[in-house]
């Protein structure tokens, strides 16, 4: 099961563009990267999922290299209501996730 | 349903007392999933479920966690005998038939598991 990496927190301030990055060194070649984020006292929501390239849906974009070996979480003009844990994951054709401790992300005023 | 749905958004309990959690997914979903998250963690798996079979437990920490799903909807993360470290909130997820590559889990609001 591949492991992800990606920091533990991170600041930004209302309108900014955030990009989030998260490492999978030993994704396979079935791998999805997906991404979640989770508000306090409420359970994960799913953001956006994507095997290569970019991708791009009415809240994020997600950037993939060709190595697949590292992803980009990108969230444009972000708000108060931003403010959440973000989660890169890996999922496989079976179905245990490994969560890490996520990205804490405090978007300011 | 709209939603999964999780009961009861907290629980108390006293050491030692035995505990039902229960999960009702999104309509129609084969797989179901359960987590535990503590605070301040990501989720952790527990168990899955494709339909009403059991396909893998290993991730419940001990044999006092036990997880049905008997019509292959409604399932119920059962914990004897409390403890302390089981204070967490458990979360369920469901996802859409096949379960498979690009499938997105839809969770419920967890339940908050206090052992006194």
């Amino acid at each position: 099961l591949a492991k992800t990496t990606q920091p533990i927190s991170m600041d930004s301030y209302e309108g900014q563009e955030v990009n989030i990055t998260c490492s999978h060194n030993n994704i396979a070649t079935n791998d999805y990267i997906t991404w979640y984020q989770q508000f306090p006292s409420q359970g994960p929501r799913f953001i956006i999922q994507g095997y290569k390239t970019k991708v791009t849906n009415e809240v994020a974009s997600l950037f993939i290299p060709a190595d697949r070996k590292s992803s980009t979480l990108s969230l444009p003009r972000v708000s108060l209501s931003d403010t959440a844990v973000y989660y890169c994951l890996v999922m496989d054709s079976n179905y245990q996730l490994i969560w890490g401790a996520g990205t804490k992300l405090i978007i300011k005023p | 349903g709209a939603g999964v749905s999780q009961s009861p958004r907290y629980k108390v309990a006293k050491r030692g007392q035995d505990v039902a959690l229960r999960c009702d997914p999104i309509s129609g979903h084969v797989s179901l999933f359960w987590y535990q998250q503590a605070l301040g963690q990501g989720p952790e798996f527990l168990t899955y479920f494709q339909n009403e079979a059991q396909l893998d437990k290993s991730g419940l920490p001990s044999d006092r966690f036990f997880a049905e799903r008997p019509e292959g909807s409604v399932s119920t993360l059962k914990i004897q005998r409390t403890q302390q470290e089981d204070s967490a909130v458990y979360l369920c997820a469901s996802s859409s038939p096949g379960g498979g590559l690009g499938t997105e889990a839809f969770f419920g609001q967890g339940t908050r598991l206090t052992v006194v």
